[in-house]
């Protein structure tokens, strides 16, 4: 069973055109987290809600923004893509300090 | 801040042998957990085992077992009795503990699997 959905799985978007990315968690975790990976790169960590509590990475982008507007579901906001927002981006959930569980994936082309 | 080093880029190992995948970590906290988690091409990232860095005994996972060496900040891990579905880009990451569990990742190793 899902546990970490995330829609749509592909995404096609324009140069300029804002884009907004969902994640739902049936685990009912506290944190939820989005990542960013990029081709043969490492994920990297865009941000996180522990609860209602928005903690955004120091060297992300304005240009990202999120919302979670319950405990299952978290949106990522591209206000204005550009081409190097091209990438695959990961949900996450986890309890307090627990392992985070991942989505499949969200691969965002931009053009 | 905390990094995570894998320093095999790509592995390669025989069906039914053992493969042992390295990485290092750099870090001044004593409480923290350690991860390696699998991606398969196109498929999600999947924890494949854990490690609390207070617990001594390195843990296991039937096939999978890890090497923990707290003292020389390395956690590698073991794959025994390799199958062609252990194919995949394998992430060590060090858990954060000073706050939400916050991943650090490395950069990956890429396993291949020959029949």
């Amino acid at each position: 069973d899902a546990m970490v959905i995330q829609n749509p799985r592909y995404q096609v978007t324009q140069f300029g055109k804002p884009v907004t990315l969902s994640c739902s968690q049936t685990l009912n975790h506290n944190v939820m987290y989005w990542y960013q990976q990029k081709s043969s790169q490492a994920p990297k960590l865009l941000f996180h809600y522990y609860d209602k509590d928005f903690n955004n990475e120091a060297d992300t982008p304005d240009n990202f923004q999120s919302r979670r507007p319950n405990t299952s579901f978290c949106f990522l906001d591209i206000r204005s893509p550009g081409l190097g927002d091209a990438a695959m981006y990961l949900c996450a959930t986890g309890g307090w300090r627990e392992t985070q569980y991942f989505g499949p994936g969200t691969r965002l082309l931009v053009l | 801040a905390q990094t995570v080093t894998q320093s095999q880029p790509e592995m390669s190992v025989q069906e039914a042998e053992t493969v042992t995948l390295s990485c290092t970590y750099d870090t001044s906290e004593s409480d923290y957990y350690l991860f390696w988690y699998k991606q398969p091409p196109s498929r999600q990232m999947i924890l494949v085992i854990r490690q609390e860095a207070y617990k001594q005994q390195n843990a296991t996972e039937n096939r999978f077992s890890v090497n923990f060496q707290k003292a020389a900040k390395s956690f590698s891990l073991k794959i025994s009795d390799s199958q062609l579905g252990d194919a995949a880009m394998y992430f060590c990451a060090y858990g954060d503990q000073t706050g939400a569990n916050n991943l650090f990742f490395g950069t990956g190793t890429r396993l291949t699997v020959i029949p």
